[in-house]
């Protein structure tokens, strides 16, 4: 899966299969997480968040999981559709202090390609 | 509502010139950022500023200056292009509260030769 700091380039799934994209982060004092889709050629969107305090949390088509004993974030995506490919980041943070909240830390990313 | 707008789309430079990449938003967020995405690197933080008066140093500073001298823009400043500037540039803006939902620009695709 991917990683904060590594690299895991490419997800092929087929239409209406679900897709799941791992994020290993390192710092065990990060306590929010973000994914975010960015489509060809444009910024990213944010999908959906996590604190530390939850392991999971669904929204609509996607649910993301979090396990704090390993360090692992993941994005589920449901039956998913053409237009769900695309690059995602899973972005972390620490707790706020002094500012620090502000400074995300992104992934490289994943590539998801849906084949029709 | 246009969100978060960053110009110029595109911009060719030679080493050692100048040139500001702006950006702006309306949706009255505190905080704005400036990301630099290279392939393989993800996105790294330049700067950010949490409100009017106020900006602070990310992961790769270097070479590039901002200020906020009002809510909505974050202009970004290279003084000294040099190629290894070559990147694409986003800016982005979120409410203090939600700092992590931000709200990107399409971005600005900047060549250094």
């Amino acid at each position: 899966g991917e990683s904060v700091g590594l690299h895991l380039p490419t997800l092929s799934v087929q239409e209406g299969d679900n897709s799941i994209i791992n994020c290993a982060y390192s710092n065990s004092a990060s306590d929010y997480f973000i994914w975010y889709k960015q489509e060809s050629g444009k910024g990213p969107q944010f999908i959906i968040d996590i604190r530390s305090n939850m392991d999971k949390r669904q929204g609509q088509r996607v649910t993301v999981l979090l396990n704090k004993t390993v360090k692992h974030l993941s994005l589920q995506i449901a039956a998913t559709q053409p237009g769900d490919s695309a690059v995602y980041f899973c972005a972390e943070t620490l707790p706020n202090s002094g500012g620090s909240n502000y400074k995300l830390t992104f992934g490289k990313g994943t590539l998801l390609t849906v084949n029709p | 509502n246009a969100g978060v707008t960053q110009t110029p789309k595109f911009q060719v430079l030679k080493t050692g010139q100048s040139m500001t990449l702006q950006c702006a938003q309306d949706m009255n967020h505190e905080y704005m950022s400036w990301y630099r995405q290279d392939p393989g690197m993800g996105l790294r933080l330049i700067h950010y500023s949490v409100g009017a008066g106020i900006t602070d140093q990310g992961e790769v500073p270097n070479g590039y200056n901002v200020s906020r001298s009002t809510t909505e823009d974050f202009p970004l400043r290279l003084l000294s292009a040099a190629p290894s500037q070559t990147s694409v540039y986003f800016c982005a803006s979120s409410h203090a509260r939600d700092a992590g939902e931000l709200f990107f620009g399409e971005g600005s695709r900047l060549t250094v030769l």
